[in-house]
């Protein structure tokens, strides 16, 4: 059972437009949620998180939402560049820790 | 770099084999974490060990072991390899067990079963 989704396999997005990547979640008690980003032939890197007792946590160009009535978290990134293109995944846990769940990405390419 | 190492790189074995994969987490982390990424798939939570001691098993198969030793390092042991156990093998580790703390993940260790 995938307990944290996200639906768009893929997004492309022109060179300084915002690119927003989508997760939903399903777990009431995930109270930790984040973001990462991965090339290929190495591992994920994480990018910002975001506490429940937030709904918003802002990082240079990444911005990361959380709507804990709908279950969604958004990632939004402003301006766009292609050094962004990679597969970015969203992750939550629970206040224990003791176990992350990724949902199965969502592959950005920004055009130059 | 994120300071999370994993060896070998790649590895490529025949079905049957045992092999050990080995993670050192980032200095000062506590916690490791071992994840499968198969083909077109996300990150499958195998388990997690914290100062030595398992603390979460996920969908991890019962011919897969692991363990943390005093040092802090991991070694995920796969025996009787299938072709399917073919995928991408990702340590992390993160400062400590509870609260916010992202994990950090090493660049992953690619097993090839033929």
């Amino acid at each position: 059972d995938q307990q944290v989704k996200q639906n768009s396999p893929s997004l492309s997005v022109q060179e300084g437009r915002i690119s927003i990547l989508n997760c939903d979640y399903t777990n009431s008690m995930f109270d930790y949620f984040l973001w990462y980003k991965k090339y290929p032939a190495e591992g994920p890197t994480f990018l910002i998180s975001i506490s429940s007792i937030k709904d918003k946590n802002e990082d240079g160009r990444f911005t990361v939402f959380l709507n804990k009535s709908a279950k969604h978290l958004s990632l939004h990134i402003v301006p766009s560049q292609p050094g962004d293109s990679a597969v970015y995944f969203c992750a939550a846990s629970d206040l224990i820790g003791n176990q992350f769940y990724f949902g199965t990405g969502t592959s950005l390419t920004v055009i130059p | 770099d994120s300071g999370v190492t994993q060896t070998p790189k790649h590895l490529i074995t025949a079905t049957g084999q045992r092999v050990t994969l080995r993670c050192s987490p980032r200095s000062g982390d506590l916690s490791v974490y071992w994840y499968q990424q198969s083909l077109d798939q996300g990150l499958q939570f195998l388990i997690q060990y914290y100062n030595g001691e398992e603390r979460a098993k996920g969908n991890i198969l019962e011919r897969f072991s692991a363990q943390q030793f005093p040092d802090l390092h991991s070694e995920l042991n796969l025996s009787s390899l299938e072709l399917g156990d073919s995928a991408l093998y990702f340590c992390a580790s993160n400062s400590y067990m509870g609260g916010n703390s992202p994990l950090h993940f090493g660049n992953g260790t690619r097993l090839t079963v033929t």
